[in-house]
């Protein structure tokens, strides 16, 4: 069974400083990895998917990387803004033989707060 | 909007009682989930359709939760019986098989069992 942590599991830095989240998963057979962001009380936005083939994304101040062979995966923000502050979230997705999947499995999230 | 849309975004319903979610994927999406998420926790895995068909359903899905997706356009989730316990945030998610299977999600229902 496939299990998701994520660390730190909160985090406050000043406005300006570029971070690194961290997430790691006990199954490496996934079929990708997404990161996501979720404001309070909100549904989740995809930030950066990355595929099992692939090695790192990049979307603006942001860039996921993903190692399958160790298990992690990393998003680094760059110059962080007050508007970065929200909740962070990774996810696995496995599909089986036959096209089967049990959906995505999620980290708890790290909780990110941006000081101006 | 073309994004996912769920309703209702809040229900307040007393214990015992039956509700019942809908949630409408982006069109061209033929994959659609159902996810549970409570505070502090990342959401969990219900259920998913492929068109019309349920492929999957977690062990989380007692047999008071039936989903449906007719005719694979929109799904339901209904909860009888509601319990305290079933106070969460319901997200609905929808991917394009046969491509990236990024999953984009609703704004969620919010549900609290008095």
């Amino acid at each position: 069974k496939q299990e998701v942590t994520q660390i730190p599991a909160a985090l406050s830095v000043p406005e300006g400083e570029n971070l690194v989240l961290n997430c790691s998963f006990t199954d490496s057979a996934i079929y990708n990895l997404q990161w996501f962001r979720q404001d309070p009380g909100k549904g989740l936005t995809s930030l950066l998917l990355i595929q099992s083939s692939q090695r790192e994304q990049t979307s603006g101040r942001l860039n996921a990387s993903l190692d399958k062979s160790s298990g992690r995966s990393t998003l680094y923000i760059a110059a962080s803004q007050p508007g970065d502050s929200a909740t962070y979230l990774c996810a696995a997705y496995q599909m089986y033989s036959g096209g089967g999947a049990d959906g995505l499995t999620f980290g708890k999230g790290t909780h990110l707060i941006i000081q101006p | 909007d073309t994004g996912v849309s769920q309703d209702p975004r809040h229900k307040i319903t007393k214990r015992g009682q039956n509700v019942t979610f809908r949630c409408d994927p982006i069109s061209e999406h033929n994959r659609l989930y159902w996810y549970r998420q409570t505070l502090g926790q990342g959401p969990e895995f219900l259920t998913y359709f492929q068109n019309e068909a349920q492929l999957e359903k977690s062990r989380l899905l007692s047999d008071r939760f039936s989903a449906e997706r007719p005719k694979g356009s929109f799904s339901t989730l209904e909860i009888q019986r509601t319990e305290q316990g079933d106070s969460a945030m319901y997200l609905c998610a929808s991917s394009f098989g046969g491509s990236s299977y990024e999953q984009y999600f609703g704004p969620g229902t919010r549900l609290t069992v008095t």
